[in-house]
């Protein structure tokens, strides 16, 4: 079965500081994705990644950056914290072919303080 | 740009009855597929159902079906005999042909009473 690992299910962190959130897939995907989940929003695209070191902004990239300096790994880094980006954080890959079929991992719920 | 709308924020239904879940979309493409995926509590979204936007029948997974109806831009999914399990959020989603990205829409909390 392919696993998609998110580091930490639940974080608190306070404005300003600076976040990493970490998934990592065990399937060998060639793409790789951050998502974030809001009640009445659903999931909006923050930044995906289509192979190592290539990155490319979503929907709403403001306020976030990626690092993909391996292809198993994908981290969602937060560079000043702030209270609108409390949220659910979802990660999700699949391989190029799969059609649409992406495999989430658990989620890391963030609240900032 | 793509846009998905689920109009049903939450539903609840009893065992064993049957559920629709609607969902419209508007884009421009001619080629592209839909999706409906499963969220439960606490647990990690998964794919239920995919339906090609160049084929005419409607997708099935057991007790799953959608109605995709493309002059409409409407992809409802129905699920019949509902069980306890399928408590959870549901998203329908929208991909390019071209693509990989998924459009989300904003979810739709189900509930299966016992």
């Amino acid at each position: 079965d392919v696993k998609v690992t998110q580091s930490s299910r639940y974080l608190v962190k306070r404005t300003g500081e600076k976040v990493f959130l970490e998934c990592v897939q065990d399937m060998d995907h060639e793409n790789m994705f951050w998502y974030r989940q809001d009640p009445g929003l659903g999931l909006r695209l923050i930044y995906f990644s289509y192979d190592v070191k290539m990155k490319e902004k979503g929907d709403i990239p403001e306020g976030y950056s990626v690092s993909r300096e391996k292809k198993e790994r994908f981290s969602l880094i937060l560079e000043s914290a702030s209270t609108n980006q409390t949220s659910m954080y979802l990660c999700a890959s699949t391989r190029t072919g799969l059609t649409g079929e992406l495999f989430f991992g658990e989620g890391s719920r963030l609240t900032v303080l | 740009a793509q846009t998905v709308t689920q109009s049903q924020p939450e539903m609840s239904v009893q065992e064993a009855e049957t559920v629709t879940l609607s969902c419209t979309y508007d884009t421009s493409e001619s080629n592209y597929y839909l999706f409906w995926y499963k969220q439960p509590p606490s647990r990690q979204m998964i794919l239920v159902i995919r339906q090609e936007a160049y084929k005419q029948q409607n997708a099935t997974e057991n007790r799953f079906s959608v109605n995709f109806q493309k002059a409409a831009k409407s992809f409802s999914l129905k699920i019949s005999d509902s069980q306890l399990g399928d408590t959870a959020m549901y998203f329908c989603a929208f991909m390019k042909q071209s693509g990989q990205k998924l459009v989300f829409g904003q979810g739709t909390r189900l509930t299966i009473n016992p």
